[in-house]
């Protein structure tokens, strides 16, 4: 079974500029999530969706950061402009469904630094 | 909210000894507790969890017992090899409002095994 894909895996960018991130799920899970995974920190989700509607944003920063998931399969994760408090490993995960019980499989990450 | 603490590191072990890793934790309702793994230059694995009071998890020699009369769930491994450095988090699966459930990590337990 093919884990969850992101790409690209780093990516280096100044500030004000933009970058979009990709992420493939599993197939067949319904639930994908954007975590934000600061040096030293542990991952901080960001947002989660549902097949393709959003269950929770309440932790993104809207103003710069956007997030769509169209046909419920991949998603991409945006951020305009960029910051240097920015630079960090987002993460990519999916599980079957949403639910306290059910495991979320990580992907590799993409590494973002922020010149 | 949620949150997760955890014992901070680096933690520095000889093969073979045991090791335990201090998690605790504040949640509304009863979460799901969870122990992930990363190994160097790797994505975030699940280790171990337990989804009850009592419940113990266990994996790969690793074992946690979730303990809601102290709000715990403590790492822990009789005998360390050189191939478990890693860096560990504890997380939390609970309710997080409007009906979502969101996984809250620890900051991670960055630990060493030398020879």
């Amino acid at each position: 079974e093919a884990g969850v894909a992101q790409s690209p895996r780093y990516k280096i960018i100044e500030k004000r500029q933009s970058v979009a991130f990709w992420c493939n799920p599993i197939s067949g899970h319904a639930t994908l999530y954007w975590y934000q995974q600061i040096l030293g920190q542990g991952p901080k989700l960001l947002i989660q969706f549902q097949n393709n509607g959003v269950v929770d944003d309440s932790q993104l920063p809207k103003d710069r950061f956007s997030a769509e998931r169209l046909k419920g399969v991949d998603s991409t994760l945006k951020i305009q402009p960029a910051k240097l408090e920015d630079s960090a490993v987002y993460l990519c995960a999916s599980s079957l469904e949403q639910g306290d019980t059910y495991e979320q499989y990580f992907g590799p990450g993409t590494r973002l630094t922020v010149t | 909210g949620n949150s997760v603490t955890q014992m901070e590191g680096p933690v520095t072990l000889s093969e073979e000894a045991f090791l335990t890793i201090n998690c605790t934790y504040t949640a509304t309702g009863y979460p799901s507790l969870f122990w992930y793994v990363q190994y160097p230059g790797e994505g975030l694995q699940l280790l171990l969890k337990a989804t009850k009071a009592d419940d113990k998890g266990s994996n790969k020699g690793f074992e946690a017992t979730y303990r809601k009369e102290t709000t715990s769930f403590h790492l822990e491994k009789g005998s360390v090899q050189v191939s478990d450095s890693a860096v560990y988090f504890c997380a939390l699966n609970g309710h997080a409002g409007a009906g979502s459930y969101q996984l809250t990590f620890g900051k991670g337990t960055k630990l060493s095994v030398i020879p």
